[in-house]
This record gives C-alpha cells, structure tokens and sequence, in this order.
C-alpha cells in the first residue's frame, strides 16, 4: 500500500537552478495535483491533471511545468528556482470514476524546497 | 471561485475538553466539503467528507462536522480531546467534478495536559 509516493522529501536549490520533484501514485488515479504549503495560507493548487495527457493550471502556476505521460506519475517541474518558491509541495491523487461522488484525496508526504 | 475560511489560527484545549473548529466557505453552488488533519511533518490525512444527505457525518477518530447551509458553515467538533490530536486542521471545498479543490488556511490544535 504506497499511496502517493513523492521524492525528494528535501531539497536545497540555488536561485536560477531547475529540478523535478517526483510524484508516482499506485492506486489507479486518474487525477492527480500539485499544491504548495506556505504558513498562514494553506494549501494553494498549483497544477492538476484529470488523466494521462491533460492538464490544467490551478491557483498559482507561474514557475512550474507539468506533464502526464502516464497515469502513475505526475511530476512537477521548476525550470528556474526562485526564493519565492520556497515551500512545503504536496502531491494528491483521487479517483474521478464517478463523478457523482467527490473522494477525499490521498496525499503524498510532502517535499520541503528551499531556495537560496 | 470557492474559497474557505477559517476564522481561527490557531485554538488550545484541555485535554477531555471538548472541541470545536470552525470553517466557512463561499461557493455558487452545492458543495463538497472536506476536513483533513495533518501532524508535523506529514501529508493530510481525510477526517470526513460530506456530499449529499444528512448534515451530520461522521469521520474517523471520533470526530463529526456538521453541514449548515444557511450559515454556510461545516465546522468540526470532537466532544472529548485527546493529545494525540494536536495537529493542524484544514477544511476544504472542491465542486462536483473535484477537480479544483480550494482549502483553508488551517487551524492548529495545541493540547495542554
């Protein structure tokens, strides 16, 4: 039963740098996010996506890419670290088979980013 | 665009105490609501969902909320505080198709002894 397995859990970036954070879910999920966690705002989505091949931006997209060539994996891209995207970053998947009836989501355990 | 609010940062109970946190939310239409708990340095784990039917759900660790349209409220109550439930606390809210789902910006739950 891995869930929603996110990597790295920390990460050190200087400003300008680029990496990925990896999200992979086992669960058969056809939707998966990206949220980042800031003190004081909750979680802000970032990107979503309802199946492999789409996706859509959420609350605050600028800085980041996404992609979803499988149904498994959701990784989120930043193509040049800025202070400002210093953040707890949470992965989510949930199931949309019925879309009549919301389920909670299933949440990674998070990546701590910090960029200097 | 649905928000939520949570009116209070943070709230400290005894332990035995009962609890209360409070969430509103702001949405055009019927909405899905959703409590979530997360301990230093982890994920959200789901408490309890409603969607439909009757106003008060239950959750898991003895937790409850209640769905009250007309105050657009969804607030969440344990009538006896464990220590083990000191935590942050997030309300959220997500329209039908779940795929925008919009969280507050937390309570955390200090348990004195």
């Amino acid at each position: 039963n891995a869930g929603v397995t996110q990597t790295p859990k920390f990460q050190v970036l200087k400003t300008g740098q680029s990496m990925t954070l990896q999200c992979a879910q086992d669960m058969n999920h056809e939707y998966m996010s990206w949220y980042r966690q800031d003190p004081g705002m909750g979680l802000r989505l970032i990107h979503y996506s309802v199946g492999a091949g789409i996706t859509d931006q959420g609350e605050v997209p600028n800085g980041y890419n996404v992609s979803r060539s499988t149904t498994e994996d959701f990784p989120l891209r930043l193509l040049s670290a800025a202070p400002s995207q210093t953040s707890v970053y949470f992965c989510a998947s949930s199931s949309v088979r019925d879309r009549t009836l919301p389920y909670g989501y299933t949440f990674g355990s998070g990546t701590r980013l910090t960029v200097v | 665009a649905q928000s939520v609010t949570q009116p209070d940062i943070h709230i400290t109970v005894s332990e035995g105490a009962s609890l209360e946190l409070r969430c509103n939310y702001s949405y055009g239409a019927t909405p899905y609501l959703f409590w979530y708990v997360q301990s230093p340095g982890q994920g959200l784990q789901l408490l309890l969902k409603y969607f439909s039917g009757d106003t008060l759900v239950q959750g898991i660790k003895g937790f409850e909320a209640e769905f009250k349209r007309s105050q657009s409220s969804f607030n969440l109550r344990k009538p006896s505080v464990h220590w083990s439930d000191a935590a942050e606390y997030f309300c959220a809210v997500a329209p039908y198709n779940n795929n925008d789902m919009r969280f507050g910006a937390g309570t955390r739950l200090t348990v004195k002894p």
